[in-house]
């Protein structure tokens, strides 16, 4: 098990209402990405937060945004939700100059109704 | 862009055989590092192996190995001996070589099952 954290682990929403998604980077780690996997996909990714800054965006609308706190961890905030937003929420730390490893929390299963 | 495809959606295996998962990819650049990255049911993705692009020898980690061919931009990944641990979907990936960190970019994955 790595250290990454995230929560809630599964929830349920409605189109068009808002969601909040946490993670908790593993100790040391100054740097967190986000991915979205669709169901039978790829991880594709979202953005990434350095030193409590985007610091590198995927092909996803600005309604997909994000923060860093000091303690580096950080949050996903999805608005207007849609049915396709329905995906696997992957969390990644990793820390800059120290390697290529990113280590990856067990994710939240979000579905769109 | 980069792009990383994995042409085998599934593939069985029996225990204590030999399977090879492919990957090609596509890119401009030069110095990068490619990933096999193993998704089991609990959904964490685990790191398996990684290779060095400016590195010509090919990468191992115990039963997994890695067949990288720059010039061909292809990177397939052996488990040898293979245990019923080894059900997962596996995802390769590319991360471009940057002085800071870059993103990951996946394959489709290959769902691999190993029967008793």
């Amino acid at each position: 098990e790595t250290g990454v954290t995230q929560s809630p682990t599964h929830l349920i929403k409605t189109r068009g209402q808002q969601v909040t998604l946490r993670c908790s980077s593993q100790s040391g780690h100054n740097t967190v990405s986000w991915y979205q996997q669709a169901l039978g996909q790829g991880p594709q990714f979202i953005f990434q937060y350095y030193r409590e800054e985007e610091n590198g965006r995927g092909n996803f609308p600005p309604r997909f945004s994000g923060l860093q706190f000091p303690n580096y961890s950080s949050e996903l905030n999805v608005n207007a939700l849609e049915l396709d937003d329905s995906a696997l929420y992957l969390c990644a730390s990793s820390l800059v100059g120290g390697g290529t490893e990113a280590f990856f929390g067990q994710g939240t299963r979000l579905t769109v109704v | 862009a980069q792009t990383v495809t994995q042409s085998q959606p599934e593939m069985s295996v029996q225990e204590a055989e030999t399977v090879t998962l492919s990957c090609t990819y596509d890119t401009s650049e030069n110095n990068y590092y490619l990933f096999w990255y193993k998704q089991p049911p609990s959904r964490q993705m685990i790191l398996v192996i990684r290779q060095e692009a400016y590195k010509q020898q090919n990468a191992t980690e115990n039963r997994f190995s890695v067949n990288f061919q720059k010039a061909a931009k292809s990177f397939s990944l052996k488990i040898s001996d293979s245990q019923l641990g080894d059900t997962a979907m596996y995802f390769c990936a590319f991360m471009k070589l940057f002085s800071g960190n870059t993103p990951l970019v996946f394959g489709k994955g290959t769902r691999l099952s190993v029967i008793a």
